[in-house]
């Protein structure tokens, strides 16, 4: 079976441009995580989708990240304007609701210039 | 809020030397603690599922227990395969779904 599959997998964008990040969760899953890891702040959660509806956003940064599950099978991660400090690696998970065994991408790893 | 710290942050073993890592945590109501490893430039993968005090589970040289506050992962003769970063995480009670809090990590380094 595929696993959770993320693109880019490698991003290197300009100050101010519109970042867009795209995941496929594992078929028969029902809830999507989006997670931001730095060096500094290790694997902080940002959103996450349980049946396509957001749950919890609290963690997104500000108004310059979105998130969008249109269906059960395709969700993405906006940034808009990006900004130097959005450079880190982002990962996709997903799991069948109410477990916490998750199952992560490869991630997207972002660069800001 | 829930927190959860571990240690060390990193460790450096000898192949065949035992040792364990910490990962302390903070939260309303434990609904499972969870362990991950990750190696570079990948993502987590799923090790562990802990639910309550004095539960033990086992995976090759691998074994992680639970208390009310803490929970270690013990590692019996390692090998240089061992070596990646170990994640610790809680998923409370309260929340609405099945949000998890991530400790930093550990990065285990076993030399052959």
């Amino acid at each position: 079976d595929a696993g959770v599959i993320q693109s880019p997998r490698h991003e290197v964008t300009e100050m101010g441009q519109e970042v867009t990040l795209r995941c496929k969760p594992i078929s028969g899953h029902n809830s999507l995580f989006w997670y931001r890891q730095t060096m500094m702040r290790g694997l902080e959660l940002l959103i996450y989708f349980n049946n396509n509806v957001p749950i919890d956003d609290s963690g997104m940064p500000e108004d310059r990240f979105s998130a969008k599950m249109p269906n059960a099978s395709f969700s993405t991660l906006k940034i808009q304007p990006s900004e130097p400090r959005d450079s880190a690696v982002y990962f996709c998970a997903s799991s069948r609701i109410h477990t916490g065994e998750l199952f992560f991408g490869e991630g997207s790893r972002l660069t800001v210039l | 809020e829930d927190q959860v710290t571990q240690s060390p942050e990193a460790l450096r073993l000898q192949e065949g030397e035992s040792s364990s890592l910490n990962c302390s945590y903070t939260v309303s109501g434990l609904r499972g603690l969870f362990w991950y490893r990750q190696d570079p430039g990948k993502g987590p993968e799923f090790l562990f599922t802990l639910y309550s005090a004095g539960e033990e589970k086992e995976k090759e040289r691998l074994k992680a227990t639970l208390t009310k506050k803490e929970s270690f992962l013990h590692i019996t003769a390692p090998k240089p395969e061992d070596s990646a970063t170990y994640l610790c995480a809680v998923q409370a009670s309260g929340n609405a779904g099945n949000m998890l809090t991530f400790g930093g990590g550990t990065r285990l380094m076993v030399k052959p």
